[in-house]
């Protein structure tokens, strides 16, 4: 059974930093692209950054614009496991953040498997 | 980036009602659609991808259609279970965009 484990959130003040780790489990997690959606409170879905299975080309990595340059996804594929590093915390950056599964080894954007999502809340 | 735009919002319907959501893409993604569903303090669930393809252990109940800008999905029998929110979403560029979202609930 596919399962994908958040873990990292919680509150942290504007300007400040904070990682999220996503513990898989269940499939061949070196097989397949991983990314992260985020979901602000009563809002919609929101893709964040996505990373290949084997990310050491260019183009391996990708985030929206609106984290780009404060976030940095990474993968430890020897430890089954997706990361979030959030620099520079905004208030407009708090949402229940999602790991998601690729259905593909390239990000093809097919999120067939979810975690249960992680809060994030960025506040004073 | 491609806007998703799903319309309605939100309906009401009865168990055993055919229900049709609709999204339309703001410029032309081929097949690329994705839906999900999502039932309220839960993650989302991949319904239907590249447009008609069912996931694995998704009911026959569910379907999908459409091409270039507007698709639709169909649920032909309303279940009990599948009151719940519905997302679109196109795979066919960076950055993946979602619908805002329809909420089907109980008439």
């Amino acid at each position: 059974e596919v399962q994908l484990v958040e873990s990292g959130g919680g509150l942290v003040q504007p300007g400040r930093s904070l990682r999220l780790s996503c513990a898989a489990s269940g499939f061949s997690f070196d097989d397949y692209a991983m990314h992260w959606v985020r979901q602000a409170p009563g809002k919609g879905l929101e893709w964040v950054s996505g990373i290949t299975w084997n990310p050491i080309s260019s183009g391996s990595i990708g985030y929206a614009d609106s984290v780009k340059g404060r976030f940095t996804i990474s993968r430890d594929n020897a430890k089954n496991s997706l990361y979030l590093q959030m620099n520079s915390l905004r208030p407009e950056d708090t949402a229940l953040y999602y790991c998601a599964k690729d259905r593909n080894a390239a990000s093809t954007y097919y999120f067939d498997f979810w975690g249960q999502g992680i809060l994030v809340t960025v506040s004073s | 980036d491609i806007q998703m735009t799903q319309s309605p919002s939100s309906l009401s319907a009865s168990v055993g009602d055919r229900v049709t959501i609709t999204c339309r893409a703001s410029q032309s993604i081929s097949k690329y659609l994705n839906w999900y569903q999502q039932k309220p303090g839960k993650a989302p669930k991949l319904l239907i991808y590249n447009t008609s393809s069912l996931q694995s252990g998704v009911p026959s109940r569910f379907s999908g259609s459409g091409s270039g800008t507007d698709f639709t999905l169909t649920i032909s029998s309303l279940q009990p279970e599948d009151f719940a929110t519905y997302f679109c979403q196109q795979s066919f560029s960076t950055p993946p965009t979602f619908g805002g979202g329809t909420k089907v609930e109980i008439k």
